[in-house]
């Protein structure tokens, strides 16, 4: 079946590090990939996307890079802020495979000053 | 314009009554969607609604659980004689939906249910 699996966390950062949460997925078919991030009391937010291979999402500073061959949708910040503590989560969508989104078991980041 | 709303916030139940936990989703979306977020389970789809019809409900863990959607818009999940198993925050998200998953989910907040 389909399914996403995530780094385990938590992840403990200092502020203005470098940021790699891995992602990897099994599909049959080309799935679209997601990354949403859950801020402490708040509910998901979709965080960015990318549709096809080798298309690279991007927003507030993170980035994520559909990569076909390695089945892989890492997401990169290139210098955290304490701002940026929150759950991760990763996720596909199958057209054909039901109507949900398939989320990952979520990251925990953690980013101290 | 405002967000998808959920409420309670959190519910603590006994063990064995039913509860009711509700979905007010973004006014003009037409698909709505709830999720579990079980501790260290990630989030489990439990029910998709097009309208007010639920094409999808492959996800509810048995038939304790069940959801209804009036007039397209707001949503109720029911689950009847809690066990301790179903704790959990329930999520509702709500998206626009001419071609199912092309569109944004927009997820409420939660309602953190605790069995007691």
């Amino acid at each position: 079946g389909n399914s996403v699996t995530q780094m385990e966390g938590p992840v403990t950062l200092s502020e203005e590090a470098f940021l790699t949460i891995n992602c990897t997925y099994t599909a049959t078919g080309y799935p679209s990939l997601f990354w949403y991030v859950q801020y402490p009391g708040e509910g998901l937010q979709l965080l960015l996307k990318a549709t096809k291979a080798d298309d690279k999402g991007s927003n507030k500073g993170f980035e994520a890079t559909y990569r076909k061959e390695t089945t892989s949708f890492h997401l990169e910040k290139g210098s955290v802020q304490v701002s940026d503590s929150a759950v991760y989560f990763c996720a596909l969508y199958l057209p054909n495979s039901g109507y949900a989104l398939n989320f990952g078991k979520g990251t925990s980041l953690l980013v101290t000053p | 314009g405002a967000g998808v709303s959920q409420s309670p916030s959190n519910k603590v139940t006994e063990k064995g009554k039913d509860v009711e936990l509700r979905c007010d989703p973004i006014s003009g979306h037409t698909a709505l969607y709830w999720y579990r977020q079980s501790l260290g389970q990630g989030l489990e789809f439990l029910i998709y609604f097009q309208g007010n019809s639920a094409p999808d409900k492959s996800g509810l863990p048995s038939d304790r659980f069940s959801a209804e959607r009036t007039g397209g818009s707001v949503s109720t999940l029911t689950i009847q004689r809690t066990q301790q198993e179903d704790s959990a925050v329930y999520l509702c998200a709500s998206s626009l939906a001419s071609l199912v998953g092309a569109y944004e989910q927009y997820f409420g907040p939660g309602t953190r249910l605790t069995v007691t």
